[in-house]
């Protein structure tokens, strides 16, 4: 069972936009709705942004978007704010198994 | 207000066992499946394991299949992780999180405890 593959980092100027992306395969990302995204600040637990590949949970700012093409998902964050500075994971259930990405690093500049 | 509080975790040396347990509450426990992700220290999220609202259907991450076993106590609000068989690439902080309905892989993981550490070491 292999991660997704995200870059490593990203970075932006405050108002810009970032996209992260998530590739894996059909047997993960590409098969099934089942993705997600997660922030993580140092410390911290994670904390969930998209489920289901667009979905937004209650409270997340509509800054934060998701969408999938084929076997990549990407995750936008529009309108880049200081406390945007995170970790983020990608997820994705791969049949009787969840995968994590390998987690992108975004900092604001 | 959803709560995860996990507990169980410590020291124990290379081939031991440990469980690991999740008191939930503020929400309805056995309507929601339940996972486990552990991160060992500066590394990514690895999902360990999850199971549905009855505990019917489970789910394991290749790396600990045969050696960790997920359960949970609805009367007790718990959730469970017997881990056996450790290695020294299980040292990581353990997350218990909470699903968005009944099975534990759809609409991702929604709350997370702030994990319990488990060191694997001689």
């Amino acid at each position: 069972q292999s991660a997704l593959t995200q870059p490593p980092s990203a970075s932006g100027s405050p108002g810009q936009s970032v996209t992260i992306s998530c590739t894996g395969t059909s047997s993960d990302v590409g098969g099934y709705k089942y993705v997600s995204w997660y922030q993580q600040h140092p410390g911290k637990a994670p904390k969930l942004m998209i489920y289901e590949v667009i979905k937004r949970p209650s409270g997340v700012p509509d800054r934060f978007s998701g969408s999938k093409s084929g076997n990549t998902a990407s995750l936008t964050v529009s309108g880049l704010q200081a406390e945007d500075e995170a970790d983020y994971y990608c997820s994705s259930y791969a049949g009787s198994k969840n995968v994590f990405g390998t987690g992108t690093k975004v900092t604001v500049l | 207000e959803v709560q995860l509080v996990e507990s169980g975790g410590g020291v124990v040396r290379p081939g031991g066992s440990l469980r690991l347990s999740c008191a939930a509450s503020g929400f309805t426990f056995d309507d929601y499946g339940m996972s486990w992700v552990r991160q060992a220290p500066g590394k990514g999220l690895e999902w360990v394991s999850g199971i549905n609202w009855n505990g019917g259907s489970t789910g394991y991450a290749d790396s600990v299949r045969g050696r960790f076993t997920i359960s949970r106590d609805n009367d007790k609000n718990s959730l469970y992780l017997q881990m056996n068989s450790l290695r020294a690439e299980d040292t990581a902080l353990y997350h218990c999180a909470r699903g968005q309905s009944s099975g534990w892989y759809e609409g991702g993981f929604h709350y997370w405890g702030q994990g319990t550490l488990v060191t694997v070491s001689s």
